[in-house]
């Protein structure tokens, strides 16, 4: 079976920029997270979406949005880059049971370099 | 909030050394932990989990036990490889009050394993 994958695989742009990211989950995932990396720390949890609504924020600005489809795949948009954008963005499926939220599997992200 | 704090790296040993990773973690419910592991390049995969206290996680020769007592989860293998080399990330899940979409994760560890 198909893992998530993710497009592009990287990304460049420039300030002021705008740029979508997109993710497509495991087969019978309903659940997508994305989670942003700056080189040398820990993903940090930006949004949670399942049955196409927010489900989930994380402590980013609005400059940050994301959506997800009727086929689950989602995406995120990023408005006015800045340089702090640079980043690697994972991508996160997992399964629903009930109200709650199975483990999440991983993506190989999108590299975006904002210059 | 939520946090984990994992020990400081980076950790360099000879193949067929002990492995053991720290992880020590806070949360206001009853927190699922799991460690991850990213190749160079590329996302993260989930390495093993455990959903509640004394459970042991284990897969690859890596095991992890949930210590409520203590907070910690540490990872431990008996004898590493060369392939083994990666960066290491604990994370948890809290899975009270329905916020057990978001992952928290600790800054990383990086593992260098010498032949």
């Amino acid at each position: 079976d198909a893992g998530v994958t993710q497009s592009p695989t990287h990304l460049i742009k420039t300030r002021g920029q705008h740029v979508t990211l997109r993710c497509s989950p495991i087969s019978g995932h309903k659940s997508v997270s994305w989670y942003q990396q700056v080189l040398g720390q820990g993903p940090q949890f930006i949004f949670q979406y399942y049955e196409k609504e927010e489900r989930g924020r994380g402590n980013f600005p609005d400059r940050f949005s994301a959506r997800q489809f009727p086929n689950y795949s989602s995406e995120l948009n990023v408005n006015a880059l800045l340089l702090g954008d640079s980043a690697l963005y994972l991508c996160a499926s997992s399964s629903i049971a009930g109200n709650s939220i199975g483990t999440q599997y991983f993506g190989p992200g999108t590299r975006l370099l904002v210059l | 909030g939520n946090s984990v704090t994992q020990m400081e790296g980076p950790v360099t040993l000879s193949e067929e050394a002990f492995l053991t990773i720290n992880c020590t973690y806070t949360a206001t419910g009853y927190p699922s932990l799991f460690w991850y592991v990213q190749y160079p390049g590329e996302g993260l995969q989930l390495l093993l989990k455990a959903t509640k206290a004394d459970d042991k996680g284990s897969n690859k020769g890596f095991e992890a036990t949930y210590r409520k007592e203590t907070t910690s989860f540490h990872l431990e293998k008996g004898s590493v490889q060369v392939s083994d080399s990666a960066v290491y990330f604990c994370a948890l899940s809290d899975n009270s009050g329905g916020s057990n979409y978001k992952l928290t994760f600790g800054k990383g560890t990086l593992l260098t394993v010498n032949p």
